[in-house]
């Protein structure tokens, strides 16, 4: 079956930064896109971004393009999103869901990675 | 960015119950709407792509319909693990845009 298994919480300080992983199973990899959705403590869903693993090409959202950089490897069918110079702001929990195209519906998503951004 | 509002924000609602939740557009998406369940502590859960397609192994009580601007997701009768959040996505045009969301209550 599908599975998206996404790494664990992290805490950071302001001006930090983080890396999340998302690993696949159950399917081939590099034939699904992968989207990264964010959702702040009491707030909706904001779409981050999207990686194509068979070619490593992205479409970030211009929020938070230039702070994010989206990478994939498909020996061990690994997403990674990186997000630098963190704030407030970016206190979320962050998942990862699959989608054929960036345009596609999200049909598997990942659990969730929490992370903190405290000083 | 295209802007996607949903109606009502919040609603109160008994087992059984028809609930009607609308999604429009602030401009032309054609069907490029989805819309998921959420609930705390969860991931979302993919309900309802291409405004009218029923994701495999998603209950028949959930439908959608709509084109262009305006769309409606539709729970026939309301069963005790539909209570949530329940958001709609337009995959028109990049960024990808959820609406605000639409909570579902226990009356």
């Amino acid at each position: 079956q599908v599975q998206l298994v996404q790494s664990g919480a992290e805490v950071k300080k302001p001006g930090a930064s983080v890396k999340v992983s998302c690993k696949a199973s159950g399917y081939t990899f590099s034939r699904y896109g992968i989207s990264w959705v964010r959702q702040a403590p009491g707030q909706g869903l904001e779409w981050m971004g999207w990686i194509n693993p068979y070619n490593g090409n992205t479409n970030y959202a211009q929020k938070v393009q230039g702070r994010v950089t989206m990478t994939t490897d498909t020996s061990t069918s690994t997403a990674n999103m990186e997000l630098r110079s963190l704030t407030s702001d970016d206190t979320a929990v962050y998942y990862c869901a699959r989608g054929s195209y960036y345009d596609s519906p999200f049909d598997y998503w990942g659990q969730g990675t929490l992370v903190t951004v405290s000083s | 960015d295209i802007q996607m509002t949903q109606s009502p924000s919040s609603l109160s609602a008994s087992v059984g119950d028809r609930v009607t939740i609308t999604c429009r557009a602030s401009q032309t998406i054609s069907n490029y709407l989805n819309w998921y369940l959420k609930k705390p502590g969860e991931a979302p859960k993919l309900l309802i792509y291409a405004a009218s397609g029923l994701q495999s192994g998603v209950p028949s009580r959930f439908s959608g319909s709509g084109s262009g601007t305006d769309f409606t997701l539709t729970i026939s009768s309301l069963q005790p693990e539909d209570f949530a959040t329940y958001y709609c996505q337009q995959t028109f045009s990049s960024p990808l845009t959820f609406g605000g969301g639409t909570n579902v209550e226990i009356k």
